[in-house]
């Protein structure tokens, strides 16, 4: 059972437009909701967070939207840049334990 | 600042055989984990730990055993290797609270043959 579902595998954008990557969850329990960028042959890194009680948090050209009630969050990247082109993972934490659970990832593609 | 270090990088292996994937980290973290990354699958957690002498299951356990007697190491163990367990592993560890930044080590890269 996934609990932490990001539905399109890929996303191509043009580079200077924006970027909108989804992830959607299942689980109420979770506190907190995070998005790694992922190179190939390189661990994943930390990009943005944000806290269940938020709905949204912004950082340079990375905001993080999170609607409780639908379950669902996004990232969205403005504007776009060839550098940018990466796997992106959702990521949710639950509760006390502390686990942290990934979504499938996306890859996306930013064209010059 | 070596932050999570994984080895081995690469290993091959052979069917039934045993191996330990080392992980460790110098930032004094509390919570350590470890994922593997499939095609279509994601990254998916397989054992963590909240602090030394503590594990936990996570979503694909099955296989693999974990201890963690220290605060700074906390290797994977494959028991008896199967072609199932191809994959790229990657440690991850966390200072304490569940909305702090996770670090990745590269990554280990199996073939189970």
């Amino acid at each position: 059972d996934q609990q932490v579902k990001q539905n399109s595998p890929s996303l191509s954008v043009q580079e200077g437009r924006i970027s909108i990557l989804n992830c959607d969850y299942t689980n109420s329990m979770f506190d907190y909701f995070l998005w790694y960028k992922k190179y190939p042959a390189e661990g994943p890194t930390f990009l943005i967070s944000i806290s269940s009680i938020k709905d949204k948090n912004e950082d340079g050209r990375f905001t993080v939207f999170l609607n409780k009630s639908a379950k669902h969050l996004s990232l969205h990247i403005v504007p776009s840049q060839p550098g940018d082109s990466a796997v992106y993972f959702c990521a949710a934490s639950l509760g006390n334990t502390g686990k942290l659970i990934f979504g499938q990832g996306t890859t996306l593609q930013v064209k010059p | 600042n070596a932050g999570v270090t994984q080895t081995p990088k690469f290993q091959v292996l052979k069917t039934g055989q045993s191996m330990t994937l080392q992980c460790a980290q110098d930032m004094n973290h509390e919570y350590m984990s470890w994922y593997r990354q499939d095609p279509g699958m994601g990254l998916r957690l397989i054992h963590y730990s909240v602090g030394a002498g503590i594990t936990d299951q996570g979503e694909v356990p099955n296989g693999y055993n974990v201890s963690r007697s220290t605060t700074e190491d906390f290797p994977l163990r494959l028991l008896s290797a199967a072609p199932s367990q191809t994959s790229v592993y990657f440690c991850a560890s966390r200072r304490g609270q569940a909305g702090n930044t996770i670090y990745f080590g590269e990554g280990s890269w199996l073939t189970v043959v």
